[in-house]
């Protein structure tokens, strides 16, 4: 069974200070891993994918296959990052369902 | 049109109604999702149609009946629900029905009374 753990609820981080988002996973094959966002009154949507290996925003993920994490990084927090991040896992077949953590709400305090 | 689109935003329904929810997507995409999202709590999946076939049913009521009359369009049609069944249900659609990004609605906010 796939399973992602996101341990902290809410995060507050001050306005220029380092962010980090833990997420870890469970999966026994060769999994897919996602960081989505949703911010205030706007859809849920694609922050970065470990494939892809890009900057979004500020923000990377680097997949660690040791300890089955994929943390979400930005080196310096902006106000409008304020949202909740959820990080996702899928398998890399075909047909196989996204699962989600249970999120992490992240506060930007001015 | 890069969006998904999503119908009612709204629906109030008494217990013995029936109606129906409606996910539109123009990009292409040949897999497309219903999920369930309570509040603050992540999406839970619900089903999925890969090529217009449904491939995933997580085990839900038979209250809860999807369709997919074409790679555009997706229904789920509602009928005897409960009001434990009140949430945030969001479509999405991706390029595949695998590892793809997906591309999520803005949802219906259902409540059943």
């Amino acid at each position: 069974a796939q399973r992602v753990t996101q341990p902290e609820k809410l995060l507050s981080v001050f306005k220029g200070a380092p962010v980090e988002l833990k997420c870890n996973y469970s999966y026994s094959g060769s999994p897919e891993l996602f960081w989505y966002v949703q911010y205030s009154r706007q859809r849920l949507q694609l922050l970065l994918r470990h494939i892809s290996r890009e900057s979004i925003k500020g923000f990377t993920a680097d997949l660690n296959k040791g300890e089955t994490s994929f943390h979400l990084k930005k080196p310096f927090a902006q106000e409008e990052d304020s949202a909740m991040y959820y990080c996702a896992l899928s398998g890399s077949n075909l047909n196989e369902k996204l699962t989600f953590g249970t999120g992490t709400r992240l506060t930007i305090i001015p | 049109d890069t969006e998904v689109t999503q119908t009612p935003k709204h629906l109030v329904m008494g217990m013995t109604n029936k109606k129906s929810l409606k996910c539109e997507q123009h990009m292409g995409h040949r897999a497309m999702y219903w999920y369930k999202q309570k509040a603050k709590k992540p999406p839970e999946l619900m089903f999925v149609y890969s090529y217009e076939k449904l491939s995933i049913n997580e085990s839900v009521p038979s209250r809860f009946s999807p369709e997919c009359p074409n790679s555009s369009l997706l229904n789920l049609h509602l009928h005897a629900l409960q009001p434990e069944d009140s949430a945030l249900y969001l479509c999405a659609s991706s390029h595949l029905p695998s590892a793809n990004e997906q591309f999520f609605g803005p949802g219906t906010r259902l409540t059943v009374l």
